[in-house]
């Protein structure tokens, strides 16, 4: 149980392009995703939260406008990075919680590393 | 401020030697405490969580352990297998109402040796 994916789990784009990443709970529905970038040999640094529904709340410093969320349905949730710069190469990652569970577990998906030439 | 803090930033071990890794954390208001592991190249795994101190849990080689100020995990007779970055993290209550939201503590890299 508490299976989440990501698609693709890698991307190459060029420089000014936008990209699309998926993130799904497989075997539970989730009201709260959460998109976080890692940058190597550190921690997870949380972008922003998404609520099936409403709009998404970001972290003090991430660009709204560059980095899109959306949250269509209780399983999946999106991240677009609009005009894609080789600075926002990085490896993301979601994450979401079941709501039918009390306790605030997280529960990650794979990654999605992208590279912007 | 709140923040989270883990020790050591990496750690050497024998298979077989036990150790502990420490997750230090100040906070206003603990809603919960979470341990993950994290391979390279891949998503946290979720490992545990804990709630109040005195807390224990444990899952076949770890177990994992919380005080008022800290958590430690604990790697009894670890194999190569193990190896991996232990990741803490902290849910609090001022910040997450219903979202959830976790601080990470910038992880402790272990290597078991064979």
């Amino acid at each position: 149980g508490a299976v989440v994916s990501q698609h693709p789990s890698w991307v190459i784009c060029k420089s000014g392009t936008s990209v699309k990443i998926e993130c799904r709970s497989l075997d539970f529905q989730a009201t709260t995703m959460f998109w976080y970038r890692q940058f190597p040999k550190q921690s997870l640094m949380l972008m922003a939260t998404s609520n099936e529904g409403s709009k998404a709340t970001y972290e003090q410093g991430v660009e709204k406008d560059k980095f899109l969320i959306n949250h269509a349905s209780l399983t999946l949730s999106t991240l677009t990075v609009t005009s894609a710069h080789p600075e926002d190469s990085s490896f993301y990652i979601c994450s979401a919680r079941d709501r039918e569970v009390s306790g605030g577990e997280q529960y990650f998906g794979p990654g999605t590393r992208l590279l912007v030439l | 401020e709140d923040q989270v803090t883990q020790s050591p930033e990496a750690l050497r071990l024998q298979e077989g030697e036990s150790s502990s890794l420490n997750c230090s954390y100040t906070v206003s208001g603990l809603r919960g405490l979470f341990w993950y592991r994290q391979d390279p190249g891949k998503g946290p795994e979720f490992l545990f969580t804990l709630y109040s101190a005195g807390e224990e849990k444990e899952k076949e080689r770890l177990k994992a352990t919380l005080t008022k100020k800290e958590s430690f995990l604990h790697i009894t007779a670890p194999k190569p297998e193990d190896s991996a970055t232990y990741l803490c993290a902290v849910q609090v209550d001022r910040w997450s109402g219903n979202t959830g939201k976790l601080i990470f503590g910038q992880g402790t890299t272990l290597q078991v040796k064979p």
